[in-house]
């Protein structure tokens, strides 16, 4: 089967740097997605890892270890805006051609 | 803006009766996606489509759920004989090759009464 895990939720204070953790296991991994999801609003793409390491983007930064199955999402200088579920997905190999999301983490920033 | 489309974006309809729902991608993508989301989860996959071919179909749909894409541009997600349990958010995305970010529209909130 897949599996994906993620903490449900996560509070941090405007300014702040916040980690949000994705482990996964499963049949095949063609590359590992993070999308932000605001509320009742559809998801957008943040990053896209596929070899291991670091890829930094402005303030959002993602890392990917595909021995350990493991990944995380770094924001830096937290913004109330930032307040979304974060999704990791992985996108599988081997023939298939979908992601699979986790259940995502809601984030909150307090001023 | 030429992003994904969706519509409804909203349906509430009776148990029983039938939806369709419409997805316009990108115009330049090949490659379209159907998921369902239901709240505090994240989205389920339903049905992938490769131009005007379904490549893949996931155990979820049931045979109450059809989707087509007759001429590899717009799809639509029929649900005939809805029940309450399909009340949730079905997101459509396009992406232009197998492996790349895909976009999703804003989706259509589903209510089965």
């Amino acid at each position: 089967g897949q599996n994906i895990d993620q903490p449900t939720e996560m509070t941090a204070t405007e300014g702040a740097i916040v980690q949000i953790n994705c482990t996964y296991q499963t049949s095949g991994f063609n590359g590992l997605f993070w999308y932000q999801q605001h509320a009742g609003e559809a998801p957008t793409f943040l990053s896209y890892n596929v070899l291991d390491g670091l890829e930094e983007k402005g303030r959002f930064s993602s890392f990917l270890s595909r021995s350990k199955g493991y990944s995380y999402l770094l924001l830096k200088e937290l913004q109330m805006k930032d307040s979304a579920s974060y999704l990791c997905a992985v996108f599988l190999s081997g023939g298939y051609n979908k992601l699979i999301f986790g259940a995502g983490t809601r984030l909150a920033v307090h001023p | 803006d030429t992003g994904v489309s969706q519509d409804p974006r909203h349906k509430i309809t009776k148990r029983g009766q039938n939806v369709t729902f419409r997805c316009d991608p990108i115009s330049e993508h090949n490659r379209l996606y159907w998921y369902r989301q239901t709240l505090g989860q994240g989205p389920e996959f339903l049905t992938y489509f490769q131009n005007e071919a379904q490549l893949e179909k996931s155990r979820l749909l049931s045979d109450r759920f059809s989707a087509e894409r007759p001429k590899g541009s717009f799809s639509t997600l029929e649900i005939q004989r809805t029940e309450q349990g399909d009340s949730a958010m079905y997101l459509c995305a396009s992406s232009m090759t197998r492996s790349s970010e895909q976009y999703f529209g804003p989706g259509t909130r589903l209510t089965v009464t």
